[in-house]
């Protein structure tokens, strides 16, 4: 089954803190990760994204951690703050078919000043 | 570069009723999206086309929800007749191809009584 498990379900951050946020996948046929950034009454936009060659991705604040072996993939938000306030959501699909995205169910981050 | 432009943005209809939403992509994408995103919940896909052919319909109530995408730029999503478990925010993406980042719209908020 095509499904991905999204933790937790909210989070509240200090500002400067470390936001994490976990993701697990069944189907090892995935390869593509992305992780994509919502905020009210818009739609979601792309943040960052992993394929399985690597095991770590960092553009800016914003790193993603990936272990293959444990099918598992997490956002790391360094510094966070107040404009970081949105809900998160993971993904994945299998790219090289073109495939469907199946989201996770989201994380609603609230980074307090 | 203009984004995914959507209308209506909301939309208050009574159970049974007809609704039809409206998507314009991005000029030149050849790939555009349709899903349903129920409160609190991540994005479902509801259907992909790839210019004006239909690449994946698998997870559409086919007895309720239509789509069309006639001249393989801006689309249109019909639900008739509506029924309560219908409320959510109807997203639409577009991509160049299927295989290259999405960009999603606003969405259209739908309520259903």
């Amino acid at each position: 089954q095509q499904q991905v498990k999204q933790s937790p379900q909210s989070l509240i951050v200090q500002k400067g803190g470390i936001s994490i946020i976990n993701c697990a996948y069944e189907n090892t046929a995935f390869d593509y990760f992305p992780w994509y950034q919502q905020f009210p009454g818009k739609g979601p936009a792309l943040l960052i994204a992993i394929r399985p060659d690597v095991s770590e991705k960092k553009e800016g604040r914003f790193t993603i951690s990936f272990n293959k072996s444990a099918k598992q993939f997490s956002l790391h938000i360094m510094d966070s703050q107040p404009g970081d306030s949105a809900t998160y959501f993971c993904a994945a699909s299998i790219e090289t078919s073109g495939s469907r995205l199946t989201f996770g169910e989201g994380t609603q981050l609230t980074v307090n000043p | 570069e203009a984004g995914v432009a959507q209308s209506p943005r909301y939309k208050i209809i009574e159970k049974r009723q007809s609704v039809a939403f409206w998507c314009n992509p991005i000029s030149g994408h050849a790939t555009l999206y349709w899903y349903q995103q129920i409160l609190g919940q991540g994005p479902k896909l509801l259907i992909q086309f790839q210019n004006n052919g239909v690449v994946d319909d698998s997870q559409l109530p086919k007895d309720r929800f239509s789509a069309e995408r006639l001249k393989g730029v801006d689309s249109t999503l019909k639900i008739q007749p509506a029924k309560l478990e219908d409320s959510a925010v109807y997203l639409c993406a577009s991509s160049w191809t299927g295989f290259n980042e999405q960009f999603f719209g606003p969405g259209t908020r739908l309520t259903v009584l």
